[in-house]
């Protein structure tokens, strides 16, 4: 089984362009999480995404960033009109049932980092 | 909102053992305590988690006392490749949709 593969592993992108951050699960995981980490700092969480639904997106900011988990294919998280400070590691995780109580395992990818110049 | 706080960095040496403390005064009744461990440059990695006592696996043990409102993370004999970021983290009950929050962590620096 596979682990968590995020694709690609590292974006370099203009400002004003679009980046496409892409992130395939564990098979047989429905539950997926989209995480941001800036250069020295934790990992902020950015939206949590069960098939074809968002759970969550308190931690998306308002505006250019949206993300997807279709019921066929890898989640995506878009990023438009990029500006410097969307320069970061972007990861993913996912797990078989949503965490909380005694379930609190998720697997996560080995990022993208995305470079804005 | 049970907020957790863990030091902000540790120092140690190869081959001692390295015990960190996170607090959790607002635990609540049906959280775990879960620990994951960030490489530079990786995504975080589940290490431990556990509800009371004294929970141990092939990486590391965790030390829960009877009340509940700290844990400690206990790595034998660590070695250079232990030098990690380590979060302690207690996912929220009542309103959480069931999503991991990461704090800063614990810096944790092996030495030679």
């Amino acid at each position: 089984n596979a682990g968590v593969m995020q694709n690609p592993r590292h974006l370099v992108r203009r400002r004003g362009q679009e980046a496409r951050l892409r992130c395939s699960p564990m098979k047989g995981h429905s539950h997926v999480y989209w995480y941001r980490q800036l250069p020295e700092e934790g990992l902020k969480f950015m939206v949590y995404l069960q098939k074809e639904n968002i759970i969550d997106e308190s931690g998306m900011p308002k505006e250019r960033f949206s993300a997807e988990f279709p019921k066929e294919g890898p989640s995506i998280l878009r990023i438009q009109q990029v500006v410097r400070g969307d320069s970061a590691a972007y990861f993913c995780a996912s797990s078989p049932l949503a965490v909380g109580g005694w379930n609190t395992e998720a697997f996560f990818g080995q990022g993208t980092r995305l470079t804005v110049v | 909102l049970a907020k957790t706080t863990q030091p902000i960095s540790m120092d140690s040496y190869e081959g001692q053992e390295v015990n960190i403390t996170c607090s959790h005064n607002n635990i609540a009744t049906n959280d775990y305590i879960t620990w994951y461990q960030q490489f530079p440059s990786q995504g975080p990695r589940f290490i431990i988690q556990g509800y009371k006592t004294k929970v141990t696996n092939e990486v590391a043990s965790l030390f829960i006392p009877a009340d509940r409102k700290s844990s400690t993370l206990s790595l034998p004999r660590v070695s250079l490749s232990d030098t990690a970021v380590y979060y302690c983290l207690v996912l929220l009950e009542a309103g959480n949709t069931g999503k991991l929050i990461f704090g800063q962590g614990t810096t944790l620096q092996v030495k030679p």
